[in-house]
């Protein structure tokens, strides 16, 4: 079966500090790609970053850094330095065939 | 580029009643698919399209219906409206399946079944 799960329901901090948002995901492809999506306030789905299943590299963009490790299954976003604007439900998915497997999303409140 | 554009923004129906959510884009993507997001829920995926008049179910189907006549558009119908249809409800689209790449959302159409 595919599934995501996203364990952290709500993670709130302070301005500033780095945070990790943790995704585990189950799949029986060999080649499958995650997803990264946030959602702010507004409401609308913003893309954040696509990977491969044979590309574990850790991928760095500005604050913004994935650790991809396929043998715990886990795809985590980590936030340095964050900042209030990144307050917003952020979203793993996994990609089966054409369709998006979502998590149930991890609500961050960065607190001024 | 606008992109992916939905009709209505919002939309408060009675039970029973039926209405046509809209949505279109312009990027000549050939895939499109109709999302419903629960509240603290993500996204279900009720219908999608790999093409013009191809249209396939998702997880949630029951309760609506979905025609793609042309690369553009891809309208979901809500059928006898019932409060468990109460969503927002997003369209997205993406340019192939051969490689799955990044889905490109509308804005949300927030739908209310009293």
């Amino acid at each position: 079966a595919q599934k995501v799960t996203q364990a952290q329901t709500e993670i709130s901090v302070v301005e500033k500090e780095d945070v990790t948002l943790d995704c585990v995901y189950e799949t029986r492809d060999t080649t499958y790609y995650l997803f990264w999506y946030k959602q702010p306030p507004s409401g609308e789905l913003v893309f954040l970053i696509r990977r491969n299943s044979f590309d574990e590299q850790n991928e760095i963009s500005g604050r913004y850094s994935w650790n991809f490790q396929k043998s715990t299954s886990s795809f985590n976003f980590t936030i340095t330095a964050s900042q209030v604007v990144d307050s917003a439900v952020y979203f793993c998915a996994l990609n089966s065939n054409y369709q998006l497997i979502w998590g149930a999303g991890t609500k961050l409140i960065i607190k001024p | 580029n606008a992109g992916v554009t939905q009709t209505p923004k919002f939309r408060i129906l009675k039970i029973g009643q039926s209405m046509t959510l809209q949505c279109a884009q312009d990027m000549n993507h050939n895939y499109m698919y109709w999302y419903r997001q629960d509240p603290g829920m993500g996204l279900k995926l009720i219908y999608y399209s790999v093409g013009a008049g191809i249209t396939d179910k998702g997880e949630v189907p029951n309760g609506y219906n979905v025609s793609r006549s042309t690369t553009e558009d891809f309208p979901l119908r809500l059928e006898l409206a019932a409060p468990s249809q109460t969503s927002v409800y997003f369209c997205a689209s993406s340019l192939s399946r051969v490689e799955p790449y990044e889905q490109y959302f509308g804005p949300g159409t927030r739908l209310t079944v009293t």
